[in-house]
């Protein structure tokens, strides 16, 4: 079976830009969510989608933007991008709320 | 808001050696997850702990929940050079869906 999927697995980009971050889930899972790791931190809880509604949001600015589709993969999309947003963006799947997140392999971002 | 947080940052063990870390939250968790990150990996679950005063054990691995549900410890016996990573708890509190992780453990193996 597939795990979790991230697109692109790196990217770079210029301050200013925007960026979308895509992400599939396991077949099954209900539940996305985001987090952004910074080198030697522990993952940053960003968002939670559930049946493609919003459950939670970190703290992070208004630049930063989700959304879950009706097949449940998901999108992050980070506006006006700044050079402290790069880091590894990683993306967890649940087959329901609370329960243990899978993660896929990230995408790391570099804002130059 | 709700913080997690983990110690040591960083611990050096001689291969054989046991090592503890520690995990406390500033409030009541509803649940608290351990994982673990290879390096240059994403994390990858270990175990959930629910009960109070939970402990659970996986091989050499050791986790407890305390009995007030605000702390969790991750105790390895024997350490293998398998066991190098960063270990990370996870804390999801009584009354949120945020999972908060804590800035997590870096394991380093002597052989």
């Amino acid at each position: 079976d597939a795990g979790v999927t991230q697109s692109p697995t790196h990217l770079i980009k210029t301050r200013g830009q925007h960026v979308t971050l895509r992400c599939s889930p396991i077949s099954g899972h209900k539940s996305v969510s985001w987090y952004q790791q910074v080198l030697g931190q522990g993952p940053q809880f960003i968002f939670q989608y559930y049946e493609k509604e919003e459950r939670g949001r970190g703290n992070f600015p208004d630049r930063f933007s989700a959304r879950q589709f009706p097949n449940y993969s998901s999108e992050l999309n980070v506006n006006a991008l700044l050079l402290g947003d790069s880091a590894l963006y990683l993306c967890a799947s649940s087959y329901d709320l609370n329960e243990k997140l899978f993660f896929g392999s990230g995408t790391q971002l570099s804002v130059l | 808001g709700q913080q997690v947080m983990q110690i040591p940052q960083y611990q050096h063990v001689q291969e054989g050696e046991d090592f503890t870390t520690y995990c406390n939250s500033s409030t009541t968790l509803s649940n608290i997850q351990w994982y673990k990150q290879r390096p240059g990996g994403h994390p990858v679950f270990l175990i959930q702990l629910v009960k109070s005063g939970e402990v659970k054990k996986q091989k050499r691995l050791t986790f407890q929940f305390g009995e007030a549900k605000k702390n969790s410890s991750l105790h390895i016996t024997a350490t293998q050079t398998t066991d190098v990573g960063t270990y990370f708890c996870a804390g999801l509190p009584s009354n949120d869906y945020k999972l908060s992780f804590g800035a997590g453990t870096t394991v380093t193996v002597r052989a």
